[in-house]
């Protein structure tokens, strides 16, 4: 069965402790992986897509990396307005989404 | 330009009515795709259109139906309202068709509340 699988659910840090979210996955077939940032009241916003093993993007304090079952959400440094949910979705036939992971940074 | 629009953004509706949600999206962009989104399922498929074409359907009951207008935008309607409905309901559009590898563009949601 497809699935995607984000940890942690929550994420709590201080204004500069860097730190990464996860993206599992067992979607067969991928034709890309998508990280979007969700705030409140909001649509998702699209930031990254990777499409192959190795590949990485960048932007800003963001930085997402793919592997063959797993991605990582890397954030550096990150500041009060990086707060936000963060999902990822994966590509096969259609887009199947994680649940998220909810970001606090704390001033 | 314009982003993704959805109206309305708030709807409260009693079981057993139904509703009808709005989408236009990005201006020459042909694919619009739509999502339920509840805190403890994420977001979940419902249909994608291309071309006034329903060319993917997830898996939501008969009562969730939806359409594609030839300017592109589109409709989504849900009939016999159940409590479950309640939910934010996403439009996405891309340019070619979700298949591609596109990415998504989101508007920000209808709030369903279903009393």
């Amino acid at each position: 069965e497809d699935q995607v699988t984000q940890s942690p659910e929550a994420l709590r840090l201080q204004e500069g402790e860097s730190s990464s979210l996860n993206c599992s996955y067992t979607v067969s077939g991928l034709r890309g992986l998508f990280w979007y940032r969700q705030d409140p009241g909001k649509g998702p916003e699209f930031l990254f897509t990777l499409y192959s093993a190795g590949e990485e993007k960048e932007k800003e304090r963001l930085k997402a990396t793919l592997t063959k079952k797993e991605s990582f959400l890397h954030i550096t440094a990150p500041k009060p307005e990086d707060s936000a949910t963060y999902l990822c979705a994966v590509l096969r036939n259609q887009f199947y989404f994680g649940t998220g992971t909810s970001l606090t940074v704390i001033p | 330009k314009a982003g993704v629009t959805q109206t309305p953004r708030y709807l409260i509706k009693t079981r057993g009515q139904q509703v009808t949600l709005s989408c236009s999206p990005i201006s020459g962009h042909r694919s619009v795709s739509w999502y339920q989104q509840t805190p403890g399922q994420g977001l979940q498929f419902l249909f994608e259109y291309f071309s006034e074409t329903q060319r993917n359907k997830g898996n939501f009951p008969g009562r969730f139906s939806g359409r594609q207008f030839s300017n592109s935008r589109s409709e989504m309607n849900v009939s016999t309202l159940e409590l479950g409905d309640s939910a934010l309901y996403l439009c996405a559009s891309s340019l070619p068709g979700t298949g591609d590898g596109s990415p998504l563009h989101f508007g920000n949601g209808t709030r369903l509340t279903v009393t």
